[in-house]
């Protein structure tokens, strides 16, 4: 089965700078990539997606890309802001079906 | 856009009761729904997949006598924790997809934070 791994599991940065967390996947058959946001006590909320056929894809500060050929995938937050400190999840679908398989998990905490 | 609505929030029961949780699809027909357990600082773990007039199906190491799930119909699937033990106290997620592939995305619940005394 898929085996998605997340690193770094704790980041800090200072307000204004750029975080980037990566993910590795397993199975080469994935084609949905998802990156979750969880607040403390909340449900997991989407963030940005992609999909095998892109490379990258990008929404204001946040912007995901995807290398299928070494099978990772990373997140790119530009200008931090206090309120983007939560816990970030990214996730893959199992054998191209409608398992999604999360990461470890990473939190993100951004210094004002 | 697509809501999902999980209830209770929170619940507190007594160790040998069951408990029920209910998620709904507000604004689409779910045709699969997916119900996830997170303990405290750690990752969103799949317990089982349920699809509409069909028996879920478990992943492994999940007892299915013990973690009940119906989905009755395209918008409502509810998971019935069976003689709750403080071991099965956890942050319970449900997600549900409008098809059975990954193309049209998921979307979760608020969660439900269950407490087994």
């Amino acid at each position: 089965g898929e085996n998605v791994e997340q690193h770094p599991s704790t980041l800090s940065v200072q307000e204004g700078d750029s975080a980037v967390i990566k993910c590795t996947y397993s199975d080469s058959a994935s084609n949905y990539f998802p990156w979750y946001k969880q607040e403390l006590g909340k449900g997991p909320q989407l963030i940005i997606d992609i999909r095998s056929n892109v490379g990258e894809k990008k929404d204001q500060r946040i912007a995901v890309t995807l290398n299928k050929t070494a099978k990772h995938f990373s997140l790119h937050i530009t200008e931090t802001q206090p309120e983007d400190s939560a816990v970030y999840f990214c996730a893959a679908n199992e054998d191209s079906s409608y398992k999604l398989i999360f990461g470890s998990g990473t939190r993100l905490l951004v210094r004002p | 856009g697509a809501v999902v609505s999980q209830h209770p929030s929170r619940v507190i029961c007594k160790s040998g009761t069951s408990v029920k949780i209910e998620c709904r699809s507000l604004d689409f027909q779910a045709t699969t729904m997916f119900w996830y357990r997170q303990f405290p600082k750690q990752s969103l773990m799949l317990m089982a997949t349920s699809n509409e007039g069909s028996k879920a199906t478990y992943e492994q190491g999940v007892e299915k006598d013990k973690f009940l799930i119906n989905h009755a119909s395209l918008t409502l699937s509810t998971l019935t924790v069976t003689s709750a033990h403080p071991e099965d106290s956890s942050f319970y997620i449900c997600s549900a997809s409008r098809g059975g592939a990954a193309g049209h995305g998921y979307t979760f619940g608020s969660g439900t934070r269950l407490t087994v005394v």
